[in-house]
């Protein structure tokens, strides 16, 4: 089992770009989420999903789109990247309160 | 008032030594309370659950007071593979129904000096 997996590992976008993140797990897992971690403010909630075709806002939404076509996949966009959302996102899986994460993507806008 | 609480450390300790973390969280609501463990540059890992009754796996304990609303993690014996940030968490009850919302701590930095 590769369990959560992410892609891409890194990124460098400019200002304005758009992209999207992808999530995978393989653990059945019901409830994906999305967050990112910034230096001195910890793991922040962007967006979540209990299931599939649903999402939800997180504390921390604006600027993000998120899609959950497929149970195993969980989408993050960024439609017009700024450069404060230069961070390290990490998608995560879980069927109750132990949460897998994935080993993250570091993303730079300049 | 931040809803989980860490001192950000860092705690440099010697090989051997018993170290000791806190936190405290702000919703008296919340039921599960964990440990992760994060590796510089790495993803967070569950190191442990907390229990009322308090935990042991090991070296580590773990304590919680619920009247408190203090959460404590206790490593016996550090070894130098110990040096990681810890992060507190406790679940989210005010979240959306069966979502298992996590609110982490922003951690505490533990380094091991041979």
């Amino acid at each position: 089992n590769a369990g959560v997996t992410q892609t891409p590992k890194f990124r460098v976008l400019k200002t304005g770009q758009s992209m999207t993140l992808l999530c995978a797990q393989d653990m059945n897992h019901e409830y994906m989420y999305w967050y990112r971690q910034d230096p001195g403010m910890g793991l922040r909630l962007i967006h979540y999903s209990v299931g599939e075709g649903t999402t939800a806002k997180g504390e921390v939404p604006d600027g993000y789109n998120v899609s959950r076509l497929k149970k195993q996949n969980f989408l993050l966009g960024l439609e017009s990247a700024a450069p404060s959302q230069t961070s390290v996102y990490f998608c995560a899986s879980s069927n109750l309160y132990e949460q897998y994460f994935g080993p993250g993507t570091r993303l730079t806008v300049t | 008032r931040k809803e989980v609480e860490q001192d950000p450390g860092p705690f440099n300790v010697p090989e051997g030594a018993t170290v000791a973390f806190n936190c405290t969280y702000s919703n008296s609501a919340s039921q599960s309370f964990f440990w992760y463990r994060q590796d510089c540059r790495k993803e967070p890992k569950l190191l442990m659950s907390v229990y009322s009754s308090g935990n042991e796996d090991g070296r580590f304990t773990a304590q919680l007071n619920r009247a408190s609303q203090y959460i404590s993690l206790l490593i016996r014996d550090s070894k130098l593979s110990d040096s990681a940030t810890y992060l507190c968490v406790v679940n989210n009850p005010w979240s959306g129904a069966g979502s298992y919302q996590l609110t982490f701590g922003k951690g505490t930095k533990l380094s091991v000096i041979p």
